[in-house]
């Protein structure tokens, strides 16, 4: 069984850039959700993917997009960087089908710098 | 809307004390109490999940706590050990399997 795995590992681009950021769901799991976590701080939620639709979004503004694929995969699009954007993403999975369904695992992040 | 609090923010103790690191929440209708561990620029691991309907959960030397009336949960940790160090993360689940973060316990142990 693969755990969540997300890429590129760290990505650098300057302000107004657009990034798209990949992960790719735990076997068996059909949610994907994407979290932010500043430097020094606690993840903050985004939004998140179910059965390819948006089920929830955080405080965040409309350039932060996502996609979910057939496969349970995810992107999150951000466009026009700004600086504040500068953070590590996190992806996480799970399943609405086990008990505890709602339990959550988690990549490794993406490590994006704006520049 | 839910916050979530962790005190304290960092704690240094030497290796094979027991410690108790405390997260708090503002909104009591939380669904589940999740407790992660976050190495430095690594994801999270997730160490113990409390059911809203449940009050503690163990693993190993990890004990884990919840008190939806007061608010509270503990992550209880026996005879620590160096490799503990890390951040320690609570979360509560608000619904839909979104999950409300305090901003962490870094915790060292000392050899």
């Amino acid at each position: 069984e693969t755990g969540v795995t997300q890429s590129p590992t760290h990505l650098i681009k300057t302000r107004g850039q657009q990034v798209t950021l990949r992960c790719s769901s735990q076997s068996g799991h059909n949610t994907v959700s994407w979290y932010q976590q500043a430097l020094g701080q606690g993840p903050q939620f985004i939004f998140q993917y179910y059965r390819e639709e948006e089920n929830g979004r955080g405080n965040f503004p409309p350039r932060f997009s996502g996609l979910q694929f057939p496969n349970y995969s995810s992107e999150l699009n951000v466009n026009a960087l700004e600086l504040d954007d500068s953070a590590l993403y996190l992806c996480a999975s799970s399943s609405r089908n086990d008990r505890p369904y709602n339990e959550q695992f988690f990549g490794p992040g993406t490590r994006l710098t704006v520049l | 809307k839910q916050e979530v609090t962790q005190i304290p923010a960092a704690l240094s103790v030497p290796e094979g004390e027991n410690l108790v690191l405390n997260c708090s929440f503002t909104d009591s209708a939380i669904y589940n109490l999740q407790w992660f561990r976050q190495d430095p620029g690594k994801g999270l691991t997730s160490l113990l999940l409390i059911q809203s309907s449940q009050r503690e959960q163990t693993s190993g030397r990890l004990n884990a706590s919840l008190d939806k009336s007061s608010g509270r949960s503990t992550l209880y940790i026996a005879a620590s050990q160096p490799g503990d160090s890390a951040t320690y993360l609570c979360a509560g689940e608000q619904g839909a399997q979104k999950l409300v973060f305090g901003q962490g316990t870094r915790l060292t142990i000392n050899p």
